[in-house]
């Protein structure tokens, strides 16, 4: 069946970086992108970006670009998400979720709780 | 970007009822259009996709409906496991966005 584990939980200081990993089973790992979503307390879903596993292709929100770095590693059937300069607003659930081109989000990590704080 | 709006963005209704959330798209989706629910510290799942498609595993009472820029979500008769957040998403092309959520409680 479809898996996708994430990192633990994780605190930060300000202006430091993140780095979420999100280890894929169940499926060919290549078929399939990866997309980033985060929720900070009691808000919404956000959409941070998607990575193609199949050609590395990432696009991201306009709201992350030069701050987030996608990657996966097909050897390990691993994504990874980077988020540079972390501020306290960054403080929120990061999920991993599969994504396939003009497909929804049918498959969810468990979430990494990253909090940052000085 | 397009922006998506739910309405209401919070609702109460007692268990049988029948409740429908709404979703608007600023600009036409086609049916790309998804529907997910979040239960309070729980991951989110999906229920419908392309608009009205229910997703594999989920309660028949959880419908979609809807093309363009006018999407309903609609749960036949409420039942106590249904009090969540739900959260409707248009996903046929960059940026992904979600709209703000509908918080569902039993009155």
């Amino acid at each position: 069946q479809v898996h996708l584990e994430q990192s633990g939980a994780e605190v930060k200081q300000p202006g430091a970086s993140l780095k979420v990993s999100c280890k894929a089973s169940g499926y060919t790992f290549s078929s399939y992108g990866i997309s980033w979503v985060r929720q900070a307390p009691g808000q919404g879903l956000e959409w941070m970006g998607w990575i193609s596993v199949y050609n590395g292709k990432t696009k991201s929100a306009q709201k992350f670009q030069g701050r987030v770095t996608m990657t996966t590693d097909t050897s390990t059937t691993t994504a990874y998400m980077e988020l540079g300069s972390l501020r306290s607003d960054d403080t929120a659930v990061y999920y991993c979720a599969r994504w396939g081109w003009n497909d929804p989000f049918d498959y969810w990590g468990q979430g990494t709780l990253v909090t940052v704080s000085s | 970007d397009i922006q998506m709006t739910q309405s209401p963005s919070s609702l109460s209704a007692s268990v049988g009822d029948r409740v429908t959330i709404t979703c608007r798209a600023s600009q036409g989706i086609s049916n790309y259009l998804a529907w997910y629910q979040q239960k309070p510290g729980k991951v989110p799942r999906l229920l419908i996709y392309a608009a009205s498609t229910l997703q594999s595993g989920v309660p028949s009472r959880f419908s979609g409906s809807g093309s363009g820029t006018d999407f309903t979500l609609t749960i036949s008769s409420l039942q106590p496991e249904d009090v969540a957040t739900y959260y409707c998403q248009k996903y046929n092309s960059a940026p992904i966005i979600f709209g703000q959520g509908t918080r569902l409680e039993i009155k």
